[in-house]
């Protein structure tokens, strides 16, 4: 089956930009997060979606935001672009809320989102 | 703090086995571990993952100790496409759920 689909793979924006990241999970998990990595923080949580309703937050300005549809489909957005936001941005997913328990859980990754802010 | 330990890098002949060690002496008792990795410019790719017995899937087996305080990810026949950082974590139960990815181990298959 189809896994993790995220869009698009490579974008470059301006400082004080904004950009739209689109996330499609596998089919029937229901809960998506997005992450960001880079080579000195490493993988960094930034939110958990699942019903549409955001559930988990991590430690990140408002200037990133998020949002799940019906189809559990997501995008976050990041407003006024900073020079520091240049990272790999990661979509995961899975099939229940990633806090619940269960071997069942398992969280599989996209190919991620290369933003470049110059 | 990361909540495991690993070592920094291996080297692993192609066609041999790759045994990656990982030491979770904190772990709880209904925490699971899970492996990952990452190769370059791509997002983690699901390995593994056990509780208590030793788990076999057709990417890899790991081996947990019994008193769970350790585990080793085991690449049966390594190839060069297995190079990449190899992430050992312990999930995280709670509210405020956040997966951590420590340094992982670099492995490098070599020809």
């Amino acid at each position: 089956k189809a896994g993790v689909t995220q869009t698009p793979r490579y974008l470059i924006k301006t400082r004080g930009q904004q950009v739209t990241l689109s996330c499609s999970p596998i089919s029937g998990h229901r809960s998506v997060s997005w992450y960001q990595q880079t080579p000195g923080q490493g993988l960094q949580f930034l939110f958990e979606y699942f019903s549409e309703t955001q559930r988990n937050k991590g430690n990140f300005p408002g200037r990133f935001s998020g949002r799940q549809f019906s189809n559990s489909r997501s995008e976050m957005n990041v407003s006024t672009l900073e020079l520091g936001d240049s990272a790999l941005y990661l979509c995961a997913s899975s099939r229940q809320l990633m806090t619940g328990e269960g071997s069942g859980n398992t969280i599989y990754f996209g190919e991620g989102s290369w933003l470049t802010v110059v | 703090d990361a909540k495991t330990t690993q070592p920094p890098s291996m080297d692993c002949a192609e066609g041999r086995a790759a045994n990656l060690p990982c030491n979770h002496s904190t772990i709880s008792g209904n925490e699971y571990v899970y492996w990952y990795r990452q190769i370059h410019s791509q997002g983690p790719q699901y390995i593994i993952h056990g509780l208590k017995n030793n788990e076999t899937n057709e990417m890899a087996s790991l081996i947990i100790t019994e008193d769970r305080k350790s585990s080793t990810l085991i690449l049966p026949h390594a190839t060069l496409r297995d190079t990449a950082v190899y992430y050992c974590i312990v999930r995280v139960e709670g509210s405020n759920y956040k997966l951590t990815f420590g340094k992982g181990t670099l492995l490098t298959v070599n020809p």
